[in-house]
């Protein structure tokens, strides 16, 4: 068990829908990043928050959204589904540190199915 | 974009047997990672190796680094069927407090009874 949580732990939708991930990430970790993983795709980073903030941004559609609330849990919007974002969604956390020893710790993922 | 690459793609050794996994990357890399991924599962940090160093053990694990040919490999020891998963590498390039990592497609690894 990382101490990160996710839920839900799968998620059916319809395409056009909106849905909302949900992330905890380990207790005293700042840093929290959002991933998908796809089989056409692979593991993609998508975005990092910082203690609130958005800090690096990668592969992430503009449909998708994400934030990080002051008691340090995330939230990734996904809006407008399509068929292709059916996917693995993790979330990671991190201590933060500036140092280049900085451990990400999975959770165990949120299974988006769009049909 | 897939930043670091995995050789092989699969592979498939009895139980007793060394395992032996090969990541190259493209740029220049604060550290490097390696996590384990059972089927749909989350992924587990195993070994994390910085640019300056050359090698790292963690029980079973041994990973080298060569920064010169942006490669680095994975070695299991004595494998054993629980360690059938699939195993990535990923980058760190980034500085600061913003940090990304890059991961490769993976190795898929089988270890047989």
């Amino acid at each position: 068990d990382s101490g990160v949580t996710q839920t839900p732990k799968h998620l059916i939708t319809a395409t056009g829908q909106r849905v909302t991930l949900r992330c905890s990430p380990r207790s005293g970790d700042l840093s929290v990043y959002w991933y998908q993983q796809s089989l056409d795709q692979g593991l993609q980073f998508l975005i990092q928050y910082y203690n609130g903030e958005e800090r690096a941004k990668g592969n992430i559609l503009e449909r998708f959204s994400a934030q990080q609330f002051p008691d340090l849990h995330s939230e990734l919007n996904l809006s407008s589904l399509e068929l292709g974002d059916s996917a693995l969604y993790f979330c990671a956390s991190s201590a933060g540190g500036t140092a280049g020893t900085d451990t990400q710790y999975f959770g165990p993922g949120t299974r988006l199915t769009v049909l | 974009s897939q930043q670091g690459e995995e050789d092989p793609q699969a592979l498939s050794i009895q139980e007793g047997e060394n395992a032996t996994m090969n990541c190259s990357y493209k740029t220049s890399i604060n550290n490097l990672q390696w996590y384990r991924q059972n089927s749909g599962r989350g992924l587990v940090h195993l070994i994390l190796i910085r640019s300056n160093e050359r090698e790292k053990h963690s029980g079973r694990l041994r990973v080298t680094l060569d920064t010169s040919k942006k490669s680095s490999s994975l070695l299991i020891t004595a494998s054993r069927a629980a360690d059938t998963a699939s195993y990535f590498c990923a980058t760190d390039t980034t500085s600061g407090s913003a940090r990304q990592l890059t991961f490769g497609s993976g190795t898929q690894l089988t270890v047989l009874p």
